[in-house]
């Protein structure tokens, strides 16, 4: 049972463009949410997380938004560049089944940014 | 650089072996997270310890077991290997509060022949 879904392979954008990354999950006790980078020959790297309580989570170029009705989560990088061409994970926890005494978390398959110069 | 050290960065080894593989969290973290990458998968968690104790389990094998020592480094020993098993296998860290990423080590590549 998938519970986090990048139903997106890859995705090819120009330099300078928005770039948008999408996420769904199934399981409604996640309450943290994440985005990681991963390039190849090294381990996935955090970009920006969110919280349940939040909507919206922005860091310079990268904003994370969620919507929690829809169980839907997106990475918004504006604007792309060349270096951001990585694959791209999203991640969920639910922190609160082991009182907080787990960070464990379920990722999604990833999607391939390439972005051409 | 996470801080989290993994050893060796790659492995090959034959069907029927058994590897260790190593990992040293980030200072100051108390939980280490094994995770399991198989080619085109995602990342799959093994299994998390917290301060020398386990303290969730995933999707891992009976052949695979781990530990963490009171220096607070971590083994992942794989046993009675099989082709399938060849894969990149990472490790975390995080703190101890919940809603802390996870820092991850840059994995060891097993391969199984």
């Amino acid at each position: 049972d998938q519970q986090v879904k990048q139903n997106s392979p890859s995705l090819s954008v120009q330099e300078g463009r928005i770039s948008i990354l999408n996420c769904d999950y199934t399981n409604s006790m996640f309450d943290y949410f994440l985005w990681y980078k991963k390039y190849p020959a090294e381990g996935p790297t955090f970009l920006i997380s969110i919280s349940s309580i939040k909507d919206k989570n922005e860091d310079g170029r990268f904003t994370v938004f969620l919507n929690k009705s829809a169980k839907h989560l997106s990475l918004h990088i504006v604007p792309s560049q060349p270096g951001d061409s990585a694959v791209y994970f999203c991640a969920a926890s639910a922190t609160m089944n082991y009182g907080g005494a787990t960070n464990k978390l379920i990722f999604g398959t990833g999607t391939l940014l390439a972005v051409q110069p | 650089d996470s801080g989290v050290t993994q050893t060796p960065k790659h492995l090959i080894t034959a069907t029927g072996q058994r590897v260790t593989l190593r990992c040293s969290p980030r200072s100051g973290d108390l939980s280490v997270y094994w995770y399991q990458q198989s080619l085109d998968q995602g990342l799959q968690f093994l299994i998390q310890y917290y301060n020398g104790e386990e303290r969730a389990k995933g999707n891992i094998l009976e052949r695979f077991s781990a530990q963490q020592f009171p220096d607070l480094h971590s083994e992942l020993n794989l046993s009675s290997l099989e082709l399938g098993d060849s894969a990149l296998y990472f490790c975390a860290s995080s703190s101890e509060s919940g809603g802390s990423p996870l820092h991850f080590g840059n994995g060891t590549r097993l391969t199984v022949t």
